[in-house]
């Protein structure tokens, strides 16, 4: 299995671009969620996943998009790139039936927004 | 708002010695988990611990959890200098979302 994994690694945006942060995990998880790492910051949970065709809010949401439409994949959309959204952004996964137990997380996009 | 509230911020041991990190949260909690970041890497997740627990161990971490004062801690015994990294509590106060505190970082020095 490769986990979980992330594209691209690295990004630079001008203000206003869009982009889309892929995710994909391999381990047949339900659960999927993304989160911004901001220093000082610790992680904030921006979006997640209960299963396909199911996403909700977490404590971040603003200016982020995400759809869910297989259990593999769980991109996530920024609209209209603003400095504000100058982060690392970590995706992860968990098993089936356990929750949040256990999150599997991705290596990370940086992102810069100029 | 945070929900985990880390303690101290930063650490500097020696080799060898013990190294305890503390969180403290606001609201209850089905669980809380703690993980682990190398510097540049994703988290690594540790140990979890349910609201129903109230001491685990893996290894050299041992974790205790206090639900009546609503705090927890890692303590990491004869560490070594892989031990350096920031370490994060996160609790799961409802279904779907796992709230993060803003994390220890640890340095253990040879």
């Amino acid at each position: 299995n490769a986990g979980v994994t992330q594209t691209p690694k690295f990004q630079v945006l001008k203000t206003g671009q869009s982009m889309t942060l892929q995710c994909a995990q391999d381990m047949n998880h339900e659960y999927m969620s993304w989160y911004r790492q901001d220093p000082g910051m610790g992680l904030r949970l921006i979006h997640y996943s209960v299963g396909a065709g199911i996403t909700d809010q977490g404590e971040v949401p603003n200016g982020y998009n995400v759809s869910r439409s297989t259990t593999e994949d769980f991109p996530l959309r920024l609209l209209s790139a603003a400095p504000s959204q100058t982060s690392v952004y970590f995706c992860a996964s968990t098993p089936p039936s356990s929750g949040t137990d256990t999150q599997y997380f991705g290596p990370g996009t940086r992102l810069t927004v100029l | 708002s945070q929900q985990g509230e880390e303690d101290p911020q930063a650490l500097s041991i020696q080799e060898g010695e013990n190294a305890t990190m503390n969180c403290s949260y606001k609201t209850s909690i089905n669980n809380l988990q703690w993980y682990r970041q190398n510097s540049g890497r994703g988290l690594v997740h540790l140990i979890l611990i349910r609201s129903n627990e109230r001491e685990k161990h893996s290894g050299r971490l041992r974790v205790t959890l206090d639900t009546s004062k609503k705090s927890s801690s890692l303590l990491i015994t004869a560490s070594r200098a892989a031990d350096t990294a920031s370490y994060f509590c996160a609790t799961d106060n409802q279904g779907g979302k796992l709230i993060f505190g803003q994390g220890t970082e640890l340095s253990v020095k040879p």
